[in-house]
């Protein structure tokens, strides 16, 4: 598997509050991609940051990569009610030839208004 | 920005029916996906496609599956003959190259076998 154990994640935070979700993989990747996936739709991506990075921001989103214990957080500052959604990370491995992307479990995050 | 239309948003059947789902992905771009989601859970990857081909393929994407793109029309992905756990939500994905390319994804075609 190309994760570690772990379990669905839920989180409810109150909007304006900040929050941190992590993920882990396994197998070693070049890159970390963030996706959002709100009920009913399809993935979005939301940031990319690259093996050679180790923290990369884009408005009020911050990620971070630790490619020797192999994880990567996702930050968001200030939460808006609009932010409830599912955060999923995603790898790919130096092997895929068509850029197959592996998914994580996933965070569910809860903002309350 | 860029969309992928997936057609139709839900599909009812009964199992051991052939169900084909429907994909307009975005225009310029040249790799195709199909990922698989039960209610809610991960995001499976069943196949990618390029240039006409497979290019790889998981444990999911049984004997039964089938995709194509014939003449630079739908991306269709095939299943005969459905079996029950076959029910999720699947969705379409493409990107315009390789590397770190974002996927872009469609909103999913709800999947449910009788």
């Amino acid at each position: 598997s190309q994760w570690g154990e772990e379990n669905l994640q839920a989180l409810s935070i109150q909007e304006g509050e900040d929050v941190t979700m992590n993920c882990s993989y396994k197998t070693y990747t070049t890159v970390v991609q963030w996706y959002r996936q709100k009920s009913g739709k399809g993935p979005a991506q939301l940031i990319l940051i690259r093996s050679n990075e180790r923290e990369k921001r884009s408005g009020r989103l911050r990620a971070t990569l630790d490619t020797s214990s192999q994880s990567s957080s996702l930050s968001i500052t200030g939460t808006l009610a609009t932010d409830t959604a599912v955060y999923f990370c995603a790898t790919r491995g130096t092997n895929s030839a068509g850029n197959k992307l592996t998914f994580g479990i996933g965070t569910r995050v809860l903002v309350r208004p | 920005g860029p969309k992928v239309l997936q057609i139709p948003s839900h599909q009812i059947i009964d199992m051991g029916q052939m169900v084909t789902l429907n994909c307009d992905p975005v225009s310029n771009h040249l790799y195709f996906y199909w990922y698989k989601q039960i209610l809610g859970q991960q995001m499976e990857f069943l196949v990618n496609f390029y240039n006409g081909k497979v290019m790889e393929k998981s444990k999911l994407f049984k004997d039964q599956f089938s995709v194509e793109r014939p003449d630079g029309s739908y991306f269709t992905l095939k299943i005969q003959p459905t079996a029950l756990e076959d029910s999720a939500v699947y969705f379409c994905a493409s990107s315009f190259g390789t590397g770190d390319e974002r996927l872009f994804f469609g909103h999913g075609t709800k999947l449910s076998v009788l």
